[in-house]
């Protein structure tokens, strides 16, 4: 069975750094990409960007380059998301999703359970 | 990068309607387009990909279809369990953005 794990839930002050994880048993985790998805509270989803572990090539939404790092780590079978000065704006709920296919990054069929990231003074 | 518009953005209908989602593209493309069903609290849900195959496991009365830059998501006669969020995604080209999503609600 095809999982994706979540690291728990965090609260942050502003201009902390945090690093979540997503961790993909069940398959050959290095064939598949995954990508991270944020849902801002109440609000709609957003593509953040995607990896793939077999050669950490990666992609990132403008909106969102510079902002975060997305990284592998082929040997723990999991993937990141990581921010070096958290804003109050980048609370919501972080998922990591898979897509359907190895052979493309596409139609994200397994998902996360989620990460809810709180920034707050 | 591709902009998808979803309309309309809330609906409210009752058990055995039929209902249509429009997503509407900034920019035509075939098929790399996908349906999500979300309900509160939890991930998303795949239905459809390719523009109108149906996710394994997915009930028939979702279907898909469309191209360019034109796509539907019909639920041909609602059930109780239908009432949720959904929202369509474009593969065509990065960033693989998402429409803002239509909620559907008990009438």
């Amino acid at each position: 069975e095809v999982q994706l794990v979540q690291s728990g839930a965090e609260v942050k002050k502003p201009g902390e750094s945090l690093k979540i994880s997503c961790k993909g048993s069940g398959y050959s985790f290095t064939n598949y990409w995954i990508a991270w998805v944020r849902q801002m509270p109440g609000k709609g989803l957003e593509w953040m960007g995607i990896i793939y572990p077999g050669d950490s090539d990666t992609r990132y939404s403008p909106s969102f380059q510079g902002q975060v790092t997305i990284s592998a780590d082929k040997s723990m079978t999991t993937a990141y998301l990581q921010w070096s000065s958290l804003k109050a704006s980048d609370t919501a709920m972080y998922y990591c999703a898979r897509p359907l296919y190895s052979h493309g990054p596409y139609y994200y069929d397994s998902w996360g359970q989620g990460t809810l990231v709180t920034v707050s003074s | 990068a591709i902009q998808l518009t979803q309309s309309p953005s809330s609906l409210s209908a009752s058990v055995g309607d039929r209902v249509i989602i429009t997503c509407r593209a900034s920019q035509g493309f075939s098929s790399g387009l996908a349906w999500y069903q979300q309900k509160p609290g939890k991930a998303p849900k795949l239905l459809i990909y390719d523009a109108s195959s149906l996710e394994s496991g997915v009930p028939s009365r979702f279907s898909g279809s469309g191209s360019g830059t034109d796509f539907t998501l019909t639920i041909s006669s609602l059930q109780p369990e239908d009432f949720a969020t959904y929202y369509c995604q474009q593969f065509n080209s990065y960033p693989h953005s998402f429409g803002q999503g239509t909620k559907l609600e008990i009438k």
